[in-house]
């Protein structure tokens, strides 16, 4: 039983095109994130999600867009791709608070050509 | 604002000997403290975590860690390094205390252990 999964995991698209990635996790954890790990591996926070409510929105662009459907689902959409957005995007969630740190899905790795 | 530096891009050990890979970290107040391990092509795995107590602490595949309040530090350690080690570490750190504070993550260090 996979804890936290992202699909897809691999995913290749053109500049200019719109695209979504989607992490669920049967945990029941109340808290989501999303995470993205550059070509030199640093992992930078996006976005947290607590029980389907906004509550960590880093300076991200607002091309990225994050949706809560219920507290399992955390997506990930992402309008009119360049070529920097090319990189690791890692869900993960927590039972809430930062006392128990992350369980983290295995990556979707995008691709912008 | 909270920060965490893992001074070595790789640290490079023989199987069989102890290792060290270091962690400073800088945080209002009490820190939370962790360790996550990332095999290639793989998501972040749970290593171990410093929340309060025993400055030593131990976590998965024999690894342990050791607070230092005084040095701002939480290096993680095994004594007999393994092939199957190798891999990339991070650290991270969060404020302690309640409320939804993100972690941060240092830039991560490159564990690569030679047979």
């Amino acid at each position: 039983d996979t804890a936290v999964s992202q699909t897809p995991k691999y995913l290749v698209t053109q500049m200019g095109n719109d695209k979504s990635i989607k992490c669920e996790q049967n945990l029941g954890h109340d808290t989501m994130y999303w995470y993205k790990q550059d070509s030199k591996k640093f992992l930078k926070i996006m976005f947290s999600y607590n029980n389907k409510e906004l509550i960590i929105n880093e300076t991200v662009p607002n091309r990225f867009s994050p949706k809560s459907p219920d507290k399992a689902h955390l997506n990930l959409h992402i309008n009119s791709l360049e070529l920097g957005d090319s990189a690791v995007y890692f869900c993960a969630s927590s039972p809430g608070g930062n006392l128990y740190g992350y369980t983290f899905g295995s990556g979707t790795r995008l691709t912008v050509v | 604002a909270q920060s965490v530096a893992q001074p070595e891009d790789q640290v490079n050990v023989a199987e069989g000997n102890p290792l060290t890979v270091k962690c400073t970290y800088s945080v209002s107040g009490n820190p939370y403290l962790f360790w996550y391990v990332q095999y290639p092509n793989r998501g972040l795995q749970f290593l171990l975590k410093y929340i309060t107590g025993d400055n030593l602490v131990k976590g998965s595949y024999g690894f342990e860690a050791e607070f230092n309040k005084s040095q701002t530090s939480f290096h993680l350690k095994k004594p007999s390094a393994l092939v199957s080690d190798s891999a990339l570490y991070f650290c991270a750190v969060s404020p302690a205390g309640g409320g939804y504070n993100k972690l941060i993550f240092g830039a991560g260090t490159r564990l690569a252990v030679h047979p």
